[in-house]
């Protein structure tokens, strides 16, 4: 089976812009959740979806968003980048989220 | 604030020597997963444990679970320098998002 694949692994962007991450979970797994890891802050919850359906959000500004599609797929966007957006984004997959969670490599995002 | 936390925040020991790392969390839980990362990369499972068991084992892993006291500890025996990584324990409270602690960074000294 295929792991976790997520686009683009790297990218650099400048204050102001936003910017578009892609996950593609495994096969068969419906539940989708992203993260995000600082130094300072660790790892905190983005939001997770299940079924296209966003069913819980971590405490992020609105400017962070994402969706789901019907074949799993998720995306997440994050609008009027800012310095602090600068991070490791890791997205993970399971069956739901209670279970193992399998994670991507990650796209790491540098904001100038 | 992060359910789980790792205790210690570091830790550096020989190869060949066993590694303890705690962790704690503050509300009733389903499970209790354990994970690795090596540097900037992403995270890889290694033992989920379910708020009924006690024990588990996976190779050279232990897992121990207490629910009375809200922690687990995980133990890694005869550490080779591939286990050089971070360690993170998650738990999945009520709703429906997985809640990791800040880490145990383990350092494996040839």
């Amino acid at each position: 089976k295929a792991g976790v694949t997520q686009t683009p692994r790297y990218l650099i962007k400048t204050r102001g812009q936003q910017v578009t991450l892609s996950c593609s979970p495994i096969s068969g797994h419906r539940s989708v959740s992203w993260y995000q890891q600082t130094p300072g802050q660790g790892l905190q919850f983005l939001f997770e979806y299940f079924s296209e359906t966003q069913r819980n959000k971590g405490n992020f500004p609105g400017r962070f968003s994402g969706r789901q599609f019907s074949n799993s797929r998720s995306e997440m966007n994050v609008s009027t980048l800012e310095l602090g957006d600068s991070a490791l984004y890791l997205c993970a997959s399971s069956l739901d989220v209670t279970d193992t969670q399998y994670f991507g490599p990650g796209t790491r995002l540098t904001v100038l | 604030s992060q359910q789980g936390e790792e205790d210690p925040q570091a830790l550096s020991i020989q190869e060949g020597e066993n590694a303890t790392m705690n962790c704690s969390y503050k509300t009733s839980i389903n499970n209790l997963q354990w994970y690795r990362q090596n540097s900037g990369r992403g995270l890889v499972h290694l033992i989920l444990i379910r708020s009924n068991e006690r024990e588990k084992h996976s190779g050279r892993l232990r897992v121990t679970l207490d629910t009375s006291k809200k922690s687990s500890s995980l133990l890694i025996t005869a550490s080779r320098a591939a286990d050089t990584a971070s360690y993170f324990c998650a738990t999945v409270q009520g709703a429906q998002k997985l809640v990791f602690g800040q880490g145990t960074r383990l350092t494996i000294n040839p």
